[in-house]
């Protein structure tokens, strides 16, 4: 199985901040990559799919970027409501595989 | 607009069968281009996929390594729905059960339910 490996575990950062999340895959998962958006209490919501393209209805604050191996979740002008748990998966093979994820606090 | 609903017990003893069942709404269980999966979540072991079925002129299913042998996952296109079954259970399959669909076009998890708790207690 392809290991999806976050760092940090979690972070702290304040309004209007920008915040650099990363996902790292144990292999080159191409750019079958998406990151996955879970407010407390809530089911993971899909935010970027194909590593860099959004998802309908997510704000253009949200960006995604990467191939092979190493891939980065953007937030620029962090806002109260992206309080939440990120979530990368690799769709390159089955079984999908998920990171442990990156919580951000505001 | 696609509305997954999971409904089970939330209350499973040891060694007995943790059976749930999703409902689809919006799209159809036979749809050729999805697959409908299991996935759960614990502190211990974050988000895991368990296993998908789904239909491409016949039907497939897959399933993690990790609970392939005890798993059943099965469509039920009478009230378009799917079921996963887990026998065995231990307190180590505690967790929040979603359901999600596996969109074949971006191949992402586009839909998903608002899970369900099972606990796994005597």
């Amino acid at each position: 199985d392809i290991q999806m490996t976050q760092s940090p575990s979690s972070l702290s950062a304040s309004v209007g901040d920008r915040v650099t999340l990363t996902c790292r895959a144990s292999q080159s998962v191409r750019t079958d990559l998406n990151w996955y958006q879970q407010k407390p209490g809530k089911a993971p919501s899909l935010l970027i799919y194909d590593a860099s393209s959004l998802q309908s209805g997510v704000p253009s604050r949200f960006s995604g970027s990467g191939s092979g191996t190493d891939f980065t979740l953007t937030i620029n002008n962090l806002q109260p409501e992206d309080l939440a748990t990120y979530h990368c998966q690799q769709s390159y093979e089955t079984p999908r595989t998920f990171g442990q994820g990156t919580k951000v606090e505001i | 607009q696609v509305q997954l609903q999971e409904s089970g017990p939330g209350l499973v003893k040891p060694s007995q069968t943790l059976s749930l069942t999703c409902a689809i709404s919006g799209d159809s269980v036979s749809s050729n281009s999805a697959a409908w999966n299991w996935i759960r979540q614990s502190p211990s072991r974050g988000l895991e996929w368990l296993g998908r079925t789904y239909y491409r002129s016949k039907w497939y299913d897959d399933y993690a390594v990790s609970v392939k042998s005890r798993t059943t996952i099965n469509p039920d296109t009478s009230k378009n729905q799917f079921s996963l079954q887990l026998n065995s259970v231990t307190p180590e399959d505690t967790a929040v059960y979603y359901c999600a669909r596996d969109s074949a076009v971006t191949a992402t998890f586009d839909y998903w339910g608002q899970g369900i708790l099972v606990t796994v207690s005597s």
